[in-house]
C-alpha cells in the first residue's frame, strides 16, 4: 500500500481535459514539494512536474501542477492519446526520511 | 545530453547478492547539486525509491531496505553502484537509475536510465 493515494484509473475523451489527484499527509505533501511521472507501457519514467508546479524544458504547457494543503493534482488540457500510461506523484516523507511515490493512476484517453 | 545506463547480471538466484551499476555522462557525480540512486517497480506494480548518493557522498536510503542496500560511487568512472544482500523472489521487477535534481531531500528526478529487469529465481 502506498504512501501517497491516487486513483487507479481515470478515462476521458480526446480534447478534453483531466484532472489526477494525489492525496498524502502532513509529513509528505503537507510540508514537502511534489514531484510528477508519466509512464508509456514498456518505457522508464519522465519527469512532468517539480516543485509542485514547475515544467522542465520540453514539457508542454498542458501538463499543469498545483498543491493545496496534503494533495496535489496534475491536470491535463487537449488530451492526446500519446498522453496515455500511467501517472506517479512523488514526494518526500519527513517521517520515514524518504522518496514515496503514490500507487500511480492509468489514464486512457478514448 | 544526459545519459544514465544501468548494468549488471540481471539472474539472480534467493539469497545471493545482486550487484548493479549505473554509468553517468552528460555530468558529473560531483556537481552540486547532484544525487543519483535508484528505483525500482515489481511487474505490474508500483516505483519504489531505493536509495540516492549525494555529490558529497551522503548517502540516503530507503527505510525497509535499509539493511541490505550499499551504494557506492567511482567518481573516476562516474558510475555508481547498488549492492543488495539476501535477494528475494519479491525483488524482482525493473531497476531505474535516476538523477535527482538534489537540491533538498525529494528534489524531483530529472533523468532515468532506461532500466533492467532483474529476475529473483532458482
Amino acid at each position: 500500500q502506498s504512501v501517497l493515494t491516487q486513483p487507479p484509473s481515470v478515462s476521458a475523451a480526446p480534447g478534453q481535459k483531466v484532472t489526477l489527484s494525489c492525496s498524502g499527509s502532513t509529513s509528505t505533501i503537507g510540508e514537502n514539494y511534489v514531484s510528477w511521472y508519466h509512464q508509456l507501457p514498456g518505457a522508464a519514467p519522465k519527469l512532468l512536474i517539480y516543485d509542485n508546479e514547475k515544467r522542465p524544458s520540453g514539457i508542454n504547457s498542458r501538463f499543469s501542477g498545483s498543491k493545496s494543503g496534503t494533495s496535489a493534482t496534475l491536470a491535463i488540457t487537449g488530451l492526446q492519446t500519446g498522453d496515455e500510461g500511467d501517472y506517479y506523484c512523488g514526494t518526500w516523507d519527513s517521517s520515514l526520511r524518504a522518496v514515496v511515490f503514490g500507487g500511480g493512476t492509468r489514464l486512457t484517453v478514448l | 545530453q544526459i545519459t544514465l545506463k544501468e548494468s549488471g547480471l540481471t539472474l539472480v538466484r534467493p539469497t545471493q547478492t545482486l550487484t548493479l551499476t549505473c554509468t553517468c555522462s552528460g555530468f558529473s557525480l560531483t556537481t552540486t547539486p547532484v544525487a543519483v540512486g535508484w528505483v525500482r517497480q515489481p511487474p505490474g506494480k508500483a516505483l519504489e525509491w531505493l536509495g540516492l548518493i549525494y555529490w558529497n557522498d551522503e548517502k540516503n536510503y530507503g527505510p525497509s531496505l535499509s539493511n541490505r542496500l550499499t551504494l557506492t560511487r567511482d567518481t573516476s568512472k562516474n558510475q555508481v553502484v547498488l549492492v543488495m544482500t539476501n535477494m528475494d523472489p519479491v525483488d524482482t521487477g525493473t531497476y531505474y537509475c535516476v538523477k535527482a535534481r538534489g537540491n533538498f531531500n525529494g528534489d524531483a528526478f530529472d533523468k532515468w536510465g532506461q532500466g533492467t529487469l532483474v529476475t529473483v529465481s532458482s
